[in-house]
């Protein structure tokens, strides 16, 4: 069965520290992947996405993702943070099964100390 | 205007009672879904459609129905609401091909007493 594991729940770094958050998926062909931020009270924000080529995916808001084919992961990295970061981070994975549907990680809340 | 719209935003409401949560959307997709978000679990899927004629459960479809009114409208209820359906649910579109991303709704706070 399709699944996506984000093995940290929190992490906190200092403002303009670099940041990575870690995704690990299980599927059987090549995923749609994805990433989508959640700051508090509001909605998730899709922040970048793969679905093939270039496996050093941009997206918004300085971020940036790297699609490993051999470690099935898809870690999100910043190289600066800064204090409107935090918020919460979901690693999903569009998948086939029956029909198609957003699989997500169970997130990682981002801290970010002044 | 918001792409994706839910009614309520916020609701409380007593255990057995039914109650329905909307949503609409201004995206022409096809593809619409429902989640709910509970701390330390991420977001579970509830119910999906792919047309007014397609709909598919989820991962935890037990307690909930649904109903795809048009295209642009995708309805949840809780046939009678249990303490433990308290949570945050999201709707959201879908595109394909390229343009495959949920795009979601700003959530229904649903607390169950």
């Amino acid at each position: 069965a399709q699944s996506v594991t984000q093995p940290d729940i929190h992490i906190t770094v200092s403002e303009g520290a670099s940041l990575e958050l870690r995704c690990n998926y299980s599927y059987g062909a090549t995923p749609y992947l994805f990433w989508y931020v959640q700051s508090p009270g509001q909605g998730l924000q899709l922040l970048l996405k793969y679905f093939s080529g270039d496996t050093l995916v941009q997206g918004i808001k300085g971020f940036e993702a790297e699609f490993k084919r051999s470690q099935s992961s898809f870690n999100l990295r910043k190289p600066s943070v800064h204090w409107s970061d935090a918020a919460e981070y979901f690693c999903a994975v569009g998948a086939e099964g029956q029909g198609f549907s957003f699989i997500f990680g169970k997130g990682t809340r981002l801290l970010v100390k002044p | 205007d918001a792409d994706v719209t839910q009614t309520p935003r916020n609701r409380i409401t007593k255990t057995g009672k039914r109650i329905m949560l909307e949503c609409s959307q201004t995206k022409g997709h096809d593809r619409m879904y429902w989640y709910r978000q509970d701390p330390g679990l991420g977001l579970r899927l509830i119910y999906y459609s792919f047309d007014v004629k397609d709909i598919n459960k989820g991962e935890i479809s037990d307690g909930y129905s649904v109903s795809r009114q048009a295209q642009a409208k995708f309805s949840l209820s809780l046939e009678s609401a249990i303490p433990n359906q308290t949570a945050l649910y999201f709707c959201a579109t879908s595109g394909t091909g390229w343009s495959t991303e949920a795009f979601f709704g700003q959530g229904t706070r649903l607390t169950v007493v």
